[in-house]
């Protein structure tokens, strides 16, 4: 799979958009580009995934750049709840499915 | 339905004692993952059954490390003699995703943990 590049930290006022950029060059063809996120204390939990399309759930929306080589995730409406570490993660097809954590961006959403 | 499970939550062990830690996935999930988490960092797979067939197990650190998966439901990781560097987070995760398939749908959903402290 795919190394990823995140920045370590953003900080985000509450109720601005939050847009946390995740960069992906080496990545192939039949690879999604994954989002999870971990509040503290935490496990992770799923936020969103594409593939070359933009994506939008009730979370968040995923931007992902023509060539594919990086994405943001982005959520519209940043509350105090959302701070938490962010981590991007690509993904292929055919193996067992075990996902590999970088470092993740701490993302803290300040009042 | 109710998620993915773990007990216990917090377990402190002296070295050289065995643990065992339990997971209860989403009922129905063929696909069960262990991870690793240490302070600071991103978890780290550890092993991965499908069903009750363990696929993978090449993140297990050391041979003190045995995962189990009898019935295919019900998951138990085993640390044997705890070492100081065991001390970590240890999550399950699930999933419905039969390994080999599409990364379309691989969305794992995660226990809360179980925090190990070895002293």
């Amino acid at each position: 799979d795919a190394k990823t590049t995140q920045p370590t930290s953003m900080d985000c006022a509450e109720g601005r958009a939050a847009n946390l950029p995740c960069n992906h060059s080496t990545i192939s063809g039949n690879e999604y580009v994954y989002w999870y996120r971990q509040i503290h204390s935490q496990g992770p939990q799923y936020i969103i995934h594409g593939l070359k399309n933009n994506e939008t759930n009730e979370m968040a929306s995923l931007i992902i750049t023509e060539d594919r080589k990086s994405s943001t995730l982005i959520l519209p409406h940043a509350t105090l709840r959302d701070t938490a570490v962010y981590y991007c993660i690509v993904h292929g097809s055919g193996n067992t499915g075990k996902l590999i954590f970088g470092q993740g961006t701490t993302l803290q959403v300040k009042p | 339905g109710a998620g993915v499970s773990q007990s216990p939550r917090y377990k402190v062990a002296k070295r050289g004692q065995d643990v065992a830690l339990r997971c209860d996935p989403i009922s129905g999930h063929v696909s069960l993952f262990w991870y690793q988490q240490a302070l600071g960092q991103g978890p780290e797979f550890l092993t991965y059954f499908q069903n009750e067939a363990q696929l993978d197990k090449s993140g297990l650190p050391s041979d003190r490390f045995f995962a189990e998966r009898p019935e295919g439901s019900v998951s138990t990781l085993k640390i044997q003699r705890t070492q100081q560097e065991d001390s970590a987070v240890y999550l399950c995760a699930s999933s419905s995703r039969l390994a080999g398939g599409s990364a379309k749908n691989n969305e794992q959903f995660f226990g809360p943990g179980t925090r190990l402290t070895v002293l």
